[in-house]
């Protein structure tokens, strides 16, 4: 199984504070890095995938960059919204068809 | 509506009484597969489909079985539940198994094992 870190494990910001997390994986046999957004009593939905050392994503406030030769991916929140609070979940494709995802940074925005 | 439904959304069950999860997609994905959430752990996956009639084992297959007749369906059985299968179950699809594809992902099954 593989080893897929994510970064603080929780994190509390208050709005309007910009903020990153870090997620680590094996930099050997990479396929892709997907990023998720994972509210309380609902399904993770995606945000980006990543598959480009270099690559770098961005859907609104919030953007992602990918280093696949050292192992990690940055999300970055530009002025957190309390609606942004969520658990942020990173997935690394080592094969065509697994999936192993970390255990996700909790994020809590307040007002 | 494109959507990934699961049934039960909730179940407690008795140790040893056979159960079926059900996952249905409406998508038209190829690939659709099982995980499991515990907490302090991430998501796991437990089975996964390429396509009609292929199943693999993802990294915690023990106890459960699969099966895909159907493109759209993808049913997670456990025969004879434990306890240690008390978990959060989502079922996702997504287009192929490529590593450009989302997965979409169903609403959740929260399933107790007394």
């Amino acid at each position: 199984i593989l080893n897929v870190e994510q970064s603080p494990q929780s994190l509390h910001v208050q709005e309007g504070d910009s903020t990153n997390f870090t997620c680590s994986f094996p930099s050997s046999n990479f396929y892709a890095l997907h990023w998720y957004r994972w509210e309380t009593a609902k399904s993770p939905e995606a945000l980006f995938v990543m598959t480009l050392n270099g690559d770098e994503k961005k859907k609104g406030r919030i953007s992602a960059t990918l280093n696949t030769k050292e192992g990690y991916s940055y999300l970055y929140i530009k002025g957190s919204q309390p609606e942004d609070s969520a658990t942020y979940l990173c997935a690394f494709l080592s094969g065509y068809s697994t999936l192993t995802f970390g255990k996700g940074t909790m994020l809590l925005v307040s007002p | 509506e494109a959507q990934v439904t699961q049934n039960p959304r909730y179940l407690i069950t008795v140790t040893g009484k056979k159960l079926t999860v059900t996952c249905s997609q409406n998508m038209n994905h190829e690939y659709m597969s099982w995980y499991r959430q515990d907490p302090g752990l991430g998501l796991r996956q437990i089975y996964y489909s390429m396509n009609v009639e292929v199943t693999d084992k993802g990294d915690v297959p023990e106890g459960y079985k699969v099966s895909r007749k159907e493109k759209r369906n993808f049913p997670l059985i456990l025969e004879s539940p434990s306890p240690n299968q008390t978990s959060l179950y989502f079922c996702a699809s997504s287009f192929a198994g490529g590593s450009t594809d989302t997965q979409y992902f169903g609403p959740g099954t929260r399933l107790t094992v007394l």
